[in-house]
């Protein structure tokens, strides 16, 4: 079965440069999650599109910002990146109108910033 | 605010060797609950939803029970690659989608 593509995989940055990473859900999921899980730590919450329009946010910084595309893929820009942005970053995808909602993850993207 | 508490942290097991995680949750009118499966590096694996108490859901090695308070990971004889970390997350009281609150996971090893 089909799963939740991101690209790049890994990314190296320096302080100060900016990212962009994509995610490509599920065929037919509508809906895109992102999260940012830092190492020993839980997957974080950072922000969610649901048919192209932003359904929620959380603690992502103002210096990130994301869209999701007609063909529902989903971009997250990184500007001025930090040492501190150093983590994996997960994009997740689900189907609305159905009962599970359940959130399927991608294999991540883990950005290391120096 | 929706919490949810993993216990133990980590657990080591011999081959064989069952055992239990749990997982407590304060959420406000619970439409569900998710368990998780990563692997270092590695994005989480979808194992099970559990949406009311009472309700069982077995994969494998794997069974999975919810209480009004708490769900329950079951792991009957465990094998080498069963280690992980094992996660368990909720989305907002009310709901049933939404971003999901996650448990700092049990990591789990198990020993041939």
């Amino acid at each position: 079965a089909a799963g939740v593509i991101q690209s790049p995989r890994h990314l190296i940055k320096e302080k100060r440069e900016t990212a962009t990473l994509k995610c490509y859900p599920i065929p037919r999921h509508d809906t895109v999650y992102w999260y940012q899980q830092g190492p020993g730590q839980d997957p974080q919450f950072l922000i969610s599109f649901y048919e192209k329009m932003q359904s929620d946010k959380g603690s992502i910084p103002d210096r990130f910002s994301a869209q999701q595309f007609s063909d529902y893929h989903s971009e997250l820009n990184m500007s001025s990146l930090e040492l501190g942005d150093s983590a994996l970053y997960f994009c997740a995808s689900s189907a609305s109108g159905r009962s599970s909602y359940e959130q399927y993850f991608g294999p991540g993207t883990r950005l290391t910033v120096t | 605010e929706d919490q949810v508490t993993q216990s133990p942290e980590a657990l080591r097991l011999q081959e064989g060797e069952s055992s239990s995680l749990n997982c407590s949750y304060t959420v406000s009118g619970l439409r569900g609950l998710f368990w998780y499966r990563q692997d270092p590096g590695k994005g989480p694996e979808f194992l099970f939803t559990l949406y009311s108490a009472g309700e069982e859901k077995e994969k494998e090695r794997l069974k999975a029970t919810l209480t009004k308070k708490e769900s329950f990971l079951h792991i009957t004889a465990p094998k080498p690659e069963d280690s992980a970390t094992y996660l368990c997350a909720v989305p907002p009281g009310g709901t049933s989608y939404g971003k999901l609150t996650f448990g700092q996971g049990t990591i789990l090893t198990v020993h041939p």
